[in-house]
């Protein structure tokens, strides 16, 4: 079956313009995750949807980061005034409910920011 | 706060030899843990997980990884190493009851001929 899906794979932008990045989950999975891969920081958490629940946001560097998941599927992580720094591949993950833990977590390819 | 750490960045093996990646993580309860595998210009894949259920985990492509408790250890494993193994491979914990991922830097491993 179809995995999960990110789109652009590749983007290049100039500072200080806003972004956004798409993610489709895998048909049914209720949880959605966004991390970022970056040469000095490694893999780091974003932020996590569970069905109609409250996200959690506790990874998100700043407040030039939103996301949201409309319909509890598709999401969008959009970056505004983007920095240097924002440079790196942006993963989306999702996961199936399961009663008991844990629940193994699928990725897309990701995208691959890069700004000028 | 739960983390974990992989220690050697790069990791050289010889194709046939013994594949081990040692990852130790740290966290205030029992945690889950995993390894995924990222292959070049791809997302990670998962290899395999520990749930608790046993302490030893055999994962797809010949690898297996022992939760040891007392050394708060989850090393990886594989008999023989293969070209196809060359890869970066990365070690991730979650606590029980918050499905973020904790991830270590990642080990590139090179597989040489």
């Amino acid at each position: 079956g179809a995995g999960v899906s990110q789109s652009p794979s590749n983007k290049v932008t100039e500072k200080g313009k806003d972004v956004e990045l798409r993610c489709d989950p895998i048909s049914g999975h209720t949880a959605l995750y966004w991390y970022r891969q970056s040469l000095g920081q490694g893999l780091e958490f974003l932020i996590y949807f569970q069905g109609n629940s409250a996200p959690d946001k506790s990874g998100l560097p700043s407040d030039r980061f939103s996301a949201e998941r409309t319909g509890g599927s598709v999401s969008t992580l959009t970056i505004q005034r983007t920095q240097q720094e924002d440079s790196a591949v942006y993963l989306c993950a999702s996961s199936p409910w399961t009663s008991g833990g844990p629940e193994t977590q699928y990725f897309g390819p990701g995208t691959r920011l890069l700004v000028l | 706060a739960q983390s974990v750490t992989q220690l050697g960045s790069h990791v050289s093996v010889s194709e046939g030899a013994l594949v081990l990646l040692r990852c130790n993580y740290s966290s205030s309860v029992p945690p889950y843990l995993f390894w995924y595998v990222q292959y070049p210009n791809q997302g990670l894949q998962l290899l395999l997980k520990y749930t608790s259920a046993a302490t030893l985990v055999k994962g797809i492509n010949g690898f297996e990884a022992e939760f040891k408790k007392s050394e708060t250890s989850f090393h990886l494993t594989k008999p023989s190493a293969h070209m196809s193994d060359a890869a970066e491979y990365f070690c991730a914990v979650s606590e029980r009851g918050n499905n973020r991922l904790a991830f270590g830097k990642g080990n590139q491993v090179v597989v040489i001929p």
